[in-house]
């Protein structure tokens, strides 16, 4: 069975440097979000990307994160200057046009230290 | 607002134990509702959708919308159902199907 993969399982960086997350969707699926989960918190949706833009964003989502598909494979998300608080496990999912359900990735842990 | 709530972070119940994990939504509209599943070091995965109205794993949940709920029920609770719970709502009014999730309730069924 396809399923979505995120590399890689942990990133550990310095505050003020640049990290890329990565995802692979399942092949067929058109839909892809991201979401993140500091420890302890609820699942917190990020943004949704469609048709190769951006179709949502949350106010979390701000001019620090970008989000791309460099690719017919990856979906990346990046976060341009870390801070602190952006410590969290970073969700990727995955969606096809037959009904509601996202599939989703095991998770990026992302320590900021 | 459109909002999820769990109102219980842990819930410890034994073997062979009935199980309700609770789950209240706020939404205007017609939701989609959903239950995922987290075991320990794995992904999420999706437990119930409300609009198949299947039983997976011995685990029903029915809408309810006078009360606004949808709680996970499963009449005897096994060891290896100890894990956590996500109740989530897919934002459909937006037009992205975003879920919004509750906080998670995590279950222990103990022996």
């Amino acid at each position: 069975e396809p399923e979505v993969t995120q590399t890689p399982s942990h990133q550990v960086t310095q505050m003020g440097q640049e990290v890329i997350l990565r995802c692979v969707p399942i092949s067929n699926h058109l839909y892809f979000y991201w979401y993140r989960q500091i420890l302890g918190q609820k699942v917190e949706f990020l943004v949704s990307f469609y048709n190769n833009e951006i179709s949502e964003k949350s106010e979390i989502f701000d001019d620090q994160f970008s989000v791309e598909r460099p690719d017919g494979s990856n979906f990346t998300l990046k976060i341009r200057s870390t801070k602190l608080e952006d410590s969290a496990m970073y969700f990727c999912a995955s969606r096809g046009t037959g009904g509601d359900e996202q599939f989703f990735g095991p998770g990026t842990r992302l320590t900021v230290l | 607002a459109q909002r999820v709530t769990q109102p219980e972070k842990l819930l410890s119940v034994f073997k062979g134990a009935p199980v309700e994990l609770k789950c209240n939504y706020s939404y205007s509209g017609s939701p989609e509702l959903f239950w995922y599943v987290q075991y320990s070091r794995q992904r999420l995965q999706l437990l119930l959708r409300h609009i198949s109205r299947e039983s997976i794993k011995g685990f029903t949940a029915d809408l309810n919308k006078g009360e606004t709920s949808f709680h996970l029920k499963k009449p005897f609770a096994q060891e290896e159902d100890s894990a956590m719970y996500y109740c989530a709502l897919s934002g459909r009014a937006s037009g992205t199907y975003k879920y919004i999730f509750g906080t998670g309730t995590r279950l222990k069924v103990l022996a």
